[in-house]
């Protein structure tokens, strides 16, 4: 299994408060992405990453900001969270386009 | 719009059967995947396929590029089967996936 780590795990929060989830990696991949998943949606792209300060918006980047600092490190914040974020939040890396590993997901609940 | 679509949405079937699940796309691609989802939610990396077949234990996958269109057959379904079934694509042009809703599959034993 690819080395890839999400925390938290699970998260209630309330609406209007800032939220920042982690994907860590140890397999020194470039490409980083972050996704929800939500009943009668696909995985939807939220941000990705193809180096260390280099992200890009993906289809439903509103509401959300990443960074990148380091290699391994990903991070997702949600500055205000609403109840439309509630959702599973996925982290992937990959080196290449061909195979992208994912993290075990974040279940978050905004009330 | 939506550049995959799977179908069945849900499936449910006895152990033993044999077991189709259909993507279609609409985008040039330079592969397609096929992932595996169990409940508490690990998605998984079953197939990536740019043609042909390809065949892993009693998982078989095929596509078909010229009718856009993939397959993802069981032989012998078993309960430990039971999972979501994801088709994602690489289109042609940039770096992301786009994936399917997902096909849920329930194995009775």
């Amino acid at each position: 299994d690819a080395g890839i780590t999400q925390s938290p795990r699970h998260k209630v929060t309330e609406t209007g408060t800032p939220v920042t989830l982690r994907c860590h990696q140890t397999e020194n991949h470039r490409y980083m992405y972050w996704y929800r998943q939500d009943p009668g949606h696909g995985l939807r792209l939220i941000h990705y990453s193809y180096g260390v300060k280099d992200t890009d918006k993906g289809e439903v980047s509103d509401g959300y900001s990443v960074s990148r600092s380091k290699t391994e490190d990903f991070l997702l914040t949600l500055e205000s969270a609403t109840s439309s974020q509630t959702s599973v939040y996925f982290c992937a890396i990959s080196e290449s386009i061909h195979t992208q590993y994912f993290g075990p997901g974040t279940r978050l609940t905004v009330l | 719009k939506n550049e995959v679509e799977q179908s069945p949405q849900n499936l449910t079937a006895q152990e033993g059967e044999f077991i189709t699940i259909n993507c279609s796309y609409s985008v040039g691609i330079s592969a397609l995947h096929w992932l595996q989802q169990h409940p508490g939610g690990g998605i998984v990396s079953l197939f990536m396929l740019s043609s042909g077949k390809k065949k892993h234990g009693r998982l078989i996958a095929t596509i078909n590029i010229q009718e856009k269109h993939s397959s993802l057959h069981i032989t012998a379904s078993h309960p430990r089967d039971s999972a979501v079934y994801i088709c994602a694509v690489t289109p042609n042009t940039g770096n992301q996936f786009y994936f399917g809703t997902g096909t849920s599959l329930t194995v009775i034993p």
